[in-house]
């Protein structure tokens, strides 16, 4: 599985949208960019995920450069329920066993 | 409703003792997986296991063993050669559509 880059933190205030990066160079072409987010002491939780065209769902929508080399989660509207670590992570298609490479991921804080 | 029950949320153990973790999924996936997660930090691959009977080491096996003799169990034991088993266990199992779904996970103290 391909590596990813994120911000180690980002602070967003509550109402405005919150935009989260995501590097990796090295994805394969028939590797997906999944997103997962994990609010203390819980199991991470599927957001969202996308082979190479944008995707949107009612928690968020992800954009993905044309070269797939990034991209971006947006939350709309960050609630301080968003408040959470974010995981980009890339790995092969749905229903492929294979491993999934967690990072630190990004320290999303949302405020008043 | 299909989910991921992992147990028991807390765990204690006494130095020297190998404990089980439970995890047990009624989504008929094939694949199911152990992380540890440390505080601050991100997930660590345990064991993978793609289907019953079968199963792989991941990026730190060592003091861990794990059985998948039933597609919906994948428990987890922490042997006593586990140097530092204080930690946050996470099992996920993986799907066809949205790919991971995670327990809640067990927290294990060593006492």
């Amino acid at each position: 599985d391909a590596k990813t880059t994120q911000p180690t933190s980002m602070d967003c205030a509550e109402g405005r949208a919150a935009n989260l990066p995501c590097n990796h160079s090295t994805i394969s072409g028939n590797e997906y960019v999944y997103w997962y987010r994990q609010i203390h002491s819980q199991g991470p939780q599927y957001i969202i995920h996308g082979l190479k065209n944008n995707e949107t769902n009612e928690m968020a929508s992800l954009i993905i450069t044309e070269d797939r080399k990034s991209s971006t989660l947006i939350l709309p509207h960050a609630t301080l329920r968003d408040t959470a670590v974010y995981y980009c992570i890339v790995s092969l298609p749905p229903g492929t066993a294979s491993k999934l490479t967690f990072g630190t991921g990004t320290r999303l804080q949302v405020t008043l | 409703d299909g989910g991921i029950t992992q147990s028991p949320k807390y765990l204690f153990r006494k130095e020297g003792q190998n404990v089980t973790l439970s995890c047990e999924q009624n989504l008929n996936h094939d694949a199911m997986y152990w992380y540890r997660q440390d505080p601050g930090q991100g997930l660590r691959l345990i064991y993978y296991s793609q289907i019953v009977n079968d199963f792989q080491k991941g990026d730190i096996a060592e003091g861990y063993s794990v059985s998948r003799e039933k597609k919906e169990s994948f428990p987890l034991t922490v042997t006593s050669a586990q140097k530092n088993p204080t930690a946050f266990y996470l099992c996920a199992s993986r799907g066809q559509i949205y790919g991971y779904t995670f327990g809640s996970g067990t927290r294990l103290t060593v006492v």
